[in-house]
């Protein structure tokens, strides 16, 4: 089946640091990714929608300048987080929509990384 | 993007089977109702979809009346490994995935 591969699973920074998380895509080609984050014993809140060659979409009150997601190629997006703060400790995962029909989970194809646990200190 | 309406939390006991309703009463004609499974620290899981009636795969089964307003995800004979948070979606081709709160299932042995 389709796996969507999400790197690094966890990591540490320190305040005022920018952290880069990457999904790919490892064996179809997805031309619309989501990135959530979630906080403990909550549901997953959509952040933007990140369409490759484009610019991301992103909901309302997620800070796009924090926030840069980048959507260069079918198979990969980035989240950096810009000047990190401890209020910006979470789970981060991503979710890859693939260009057929079918490949991933049921017949609209949404697959999903397996998060990155970020921990601002 | 049609919102679902399910139960917050459920208990059940090694080898049992579990029910878990869903209703969606705004859903679309192009809309797939579509469940996943979210263990701690992990990404949802895919479980199951269909558009109507039952389908049944190696996890689950699917059960959708014919006016498609709510949905039951069933699990059979359950283990303690599928203690999880399970989500119930309905999809269509365009739509971005927005959570609801999900079902968090604690499994006893």
């Amino acid at each position: 089946g389709a796996v969507v591969s999400q790197h690094p699973s966890r990591v540490i920074c320190k305040s005022g640091t920018s952290v880069k998380i990457e999904c790919r895509s490892l064996d179809f080609q997805a031309t619309t990714m989501f990135w959530y984050r979630q906080f403990p014993k909550k549901s997953l809140m959509l952040m933007a929608t990140s369409n490759e060659g484009s610019k991301a979409t992103y909901e309302q009150g997620v800070e796009k300048d924090k926030f840069l997601i980048n959507h260069a190629s079918l198979t990969l997006s980035t989240l950096t987080v810009t000047s990190a703060h401890p209020e910006d400790s979470s789970f981060y995962i991503c979710s890859a929509r693939d260009v057929g029909l079918g490949l991933t989970g049921g017949v609209y194809g949404y697959t999903f990384g397996s998060g990155t646990r970020l921990t601002v200190v | 993007l049609a919102k679902t309406t399910q139960p917050i939390s459920m208990d059940s006991y090694e080898g049992q089977e579990v029910n878990i309703t869903c209703s969606h009463n705004n859903i679309a004609t192009n809309d797939y109702i579509t469940w996943y499974q979210q263990f701690p620290s992990q990404g949802p899981r895919f479980i199951i979809q269909g558009y109507k009636t039952k389908v049944t795969n190696e996890v689950a089964s699917l059960f959708i009346p014919a006016d498609r307003k709510s949905s039951t995800l069933s699990l059979p004979r359950v283990s303690l490994s599928d203690t999880a948070v399970y989500y119930c979606l309905v999809l269509n081709r365009d739509d971005k995935i927005i959570f609801g709160k999900g079902t968090r299932l604690h499994i006893l042995p």
